[in-house]
């Protein structure tokens, strides 16, 4: 298993520029998120999903848009950049293990630069 | 809502000594706590969580953490630490039971443990 992938690794965007992260997991998760970490203020949600076709937003959701059109995939968009999204971006799976409690499982992360 | 609190950005311990790393939290109801390590540039991996029962829990690489429901909090230890250990720590918490909105994790902002020889 490849676990939860993120393509691409690196990018740097010039402001009003758009670009879509992949997020893939193949372990049959049934719930995706994003997440964004910035210095001394950890990971922070910016959409959600619980299933194919439905998408919620998380606690930093604005300048984002987001896609689950097959399970495996979710997708984060940027339709205008701008510097205050420059971050390092995080994609998370997660299934409902014992006890009830969901464990999440992240990716290796893409670093987005925009200037 | 939900709140987790790390109050030490960095934590330095000689190598064969215990570490601790604190963590205070504030949820409404009962918690599900968890911590996750960080090594430079990679993801998030999983440590431990605590969701009932026992209040020691114990985790992947000799990690352990105790949960004190009184003192709201979930200290990650270890009785020896290695400097392979040295990573970001984050602890986070999401209230008990299915929200039917998934497991949405609060984060603390994270603490750098760093082991010295």
């Amino acid at each position: 298993n490849a676990g939860v992938t993120q393509t691409p690794k690196f990018r740097v965007l010039k402001t009003g520029q758009s670009m879509t992260l992949l997020c893939a997991q193949d372990m049959n998760h049934e719930y995706m998120y994003w997440y964004r970490q910035d210095p001394g203020m950890g990971l922070r949600l910016i959409h959600y999903s619980v299933g194919e076709g439905t998408t919620a937003k998380g606690e930093v959701p604005d300048g984002y848009n987001v896609s689950r059109l097959k399970k495996q995939n979710f997708l984060l968009g940027l339709e205008s950049a701008a510097p205050s999204q420059t971050s390092v971006y995080f994609c998370a799976s997660s299934y409902l293990a014992s006890g009830g409690s969901y464990e999440q499982y992240f990716g290796p992360g893409t670093r987005l630069t925009v200037t | 809502a939900q709140s987790v609190a790390q109050p030490e950005d960095q934590v330095n311990v000689a190598e064969g000594n215990p570490l601790t790393v604190k963590c205070t939290y504030s949820v409404s109801g009962n918690p599900y706590l968890f911590w996750y390590v960080q090594y430079p540039n990679r993801g998030l991996q999983f440590l431990l969580k605590y969701i009932t029962g026992d209040n020691l829990v114990k985790g992947s690489y000799g990690f352990e953490a105790e949960f004190n429901k009184s003192q709201t909090s979930f200290h990650l230890k270890k009785p020896s630490a290695l400097v392979s250990d040295s990573a970001l720590y984050f602890c986070a918490v999401t209230p008990e039971g299915l929200t039917g909105g998934g497991n949405k994790l609060t984060f603390g902002t994270g603490t750098q443990l760093k082991v010295e020889l």
